[in-house]
């Protein structure tokens, strides 16, 4: 059974760049059968779809979203990452890493603001 | 962009059935997901590939498909089913996923 854990930083300012990383155990990133997502949900708001990145490393992003945001994967520590660039307030929300269908990190508070 | 829509909020008393639907016009051909969300938690798969149930997911939930319309299926509704429920599927390339706006579902 996966286990999926995010960190990183819980305040970023204006323009500036959301990063966080998660950790995955109980499986390795480079078998097949899972898509390695971030999910984000803006407090009293919906799930919005980040982007995902396969076991092979290719990668595919929210087109709303597509020109700020990287997903990569680090093999040697099991983890992936999310990079947001030039953030603004509206991009305060709970951030949740993923492994497609049934495996989620329990989310992590990504507050924006000066 | 492609979207899927659900109805915002869905009642039902104790014991009788709970229906959310979501649609989407690439949902004849891509699978849909449905996810329940409790309050400061993190999403629960319910349902996956239209009408599977995994493993731990009591019985009374099921789904089903019919042209582009999905719909999740809670029969003899509990207390504890009250949450936000949430299907998500993917674009007719089956690149771009996408999440329905979510359905409260409130139990009288």
């Amino acid at each position: 059974q996966l286990q999926l854990q995010e960190s990183g930083s819980g305040l970023v300012k204006p323009s500036q760049t959301l990063s966080l990383t998660c950790a995955v155990s109980g499986g390795s990133i480079s078998s097949g059968g899972y898509s390695w997502s971030w999910i984000r949900q803006p407090p009293g708001k919906g799930l919005e779809w980040i982007g995902y990145i396969y076991h092979s490393g290719s990668t595919y992003y929210n087109p709303s979203l597509k020109s700020r945001v990287t997903i990569s994967v680090d093999r040697s520590k099991n983890q992936f990452s999310l990079k947001l660039s030039s953030v603004t307030a509206a991009d305060t929300a709970v951030y949740y890493c993923f492994a497609h269908p049934d495996y989620w990190g329990q989310g992590t508070l990504v507050t924006v603001s000066s | 962009s492609y979207e899927l829509t659900q109805p915002p909020s869905v009642s039902v008393s104790p014991g009788q059935t709970a229906r959310i639907t979501c649609s989407g016009d690439a949902l004849p051909k891509q699978y849909a997901y449905w996810y329940q969300q409790k309050p400061g938690q993190a999403p629960v798969l319910v349902i996956y590939k239209d009408s599977e149930r995994p493993s731990g997911i009591p019985e009374r939930f099921s789904g089903s498909s019919s042209g582009t319309t999905v719909t999740l299926t809670i029969s003899g509704v509990q207390a504890e089913d009250e949450a936000d429920y949430y299907c998500q599927s993917a674009d007719s390339s089956g690149t771009f996923w996408v999440f329905g706006g979510g359905t409260k579902l409130t139990v009288l």
